[in-house]
């Protein structure tokens, strides 16, 4: 099975500035025949679901702000925001679906500084 | 617009069953696979099962953590699907959530969540 290791497990950022959490894979989620990462970032808030926000690795999903950037292949991966909303306060998980069972990594807490 | 809405969640104690279902609207639900995942408190995400729509043989498939004990099924002319919990554990105790599409791809729609609780 793949494992998923995120870093940090916890983000304190200002508002307005940039927030950056790395995704880790413990093999490739390239798919070569289509030269498809096959990773997606999704965003939690307390009582909530989580909700795609990129696939792809860098694919955003309708209606994702363009804040919110994907980047990386093969097994290292990097979720950007841009300028750091007080929405934005979550938590984010990266999962793989290259391979069953699809897994997800622990998840990265970010919240305001 | 799709909606999921799970069911069935409640305490339970450990050994015994409980059924969750995940009824669907807004789309054609005979057309799709459909998947639950879990998440017990503070903790991530897990797959737990899939199954896929009748048109592509609707097979299952399950995490090896409930493999022999879960059971998922459903009923397309009811746009519902069942997550059958049996031999539950304390690790069981989760918020389970039910998505549209099939493990292999990314989760776009999900449920609210049943919350199910394992103990004595």
């Amino acid at each position: 099975d793949i494992v998923m290791t995120q870093s940090p497990d916890s983000l304190p950022v200002s508002l307005g500035e940039r927030a950056t959490i790395y995704c880790k894979s413990s093999q490739s989620v390239l798919y070569s025949s289509n030269n498809k990462n096959y990773l997606a970032w999704y965003r939690q808030k307390p009582g909530q679901p989580p909700k795609l926000l990129l696939y792809w690795a860098s694919t955003r999903e309708s209606g994702v702000p363009d804040r919110f950037n994907g980047s990386g292949s093969g097994t290292d991966f990097t979720l950007t925001i841009s300028s750091l909303q007080a929405e934005d306060v979550a938590v984010y998980f990266c999962q793989q679906y290259y391979s069953s069972p699809c897994s997800f990594g622990q998840g990265t807490k970010l919240e305001i500084k | 617009e799709v909606l999921l809405v799970e069911s069935g969640g409640g305490l339970v104690q450990p050994g015994r069953s409980l059924r969750l279902s995940c009824t669907a609207s807004g789309f054609t639900f005979g057309d799709f696979a459909m998947t639950w995942f879990r998440q017990a408190p503070g903790k991530g995400l897990e797959w737990v099962a899939s199954i896929r729509s009748k048109g592509y043989d609707g097979a299952t498939e399950y995490a090896a953590s409930v493999k022999g004990r879960f059971t998922i099924s459903r009923d397309d002319s009811k746009s519902i699907a069942y997550l059958q919990l049996n031999s539950l554990k304390t690790e069981d105790a989760a918020v389970y959530y039910c998505t549209r599409g099939r493990s292999g791809s990314p989760s776009v729609h999900w449920g609210q969540g049943t919350l199910v609780t394992v103990s004595s």
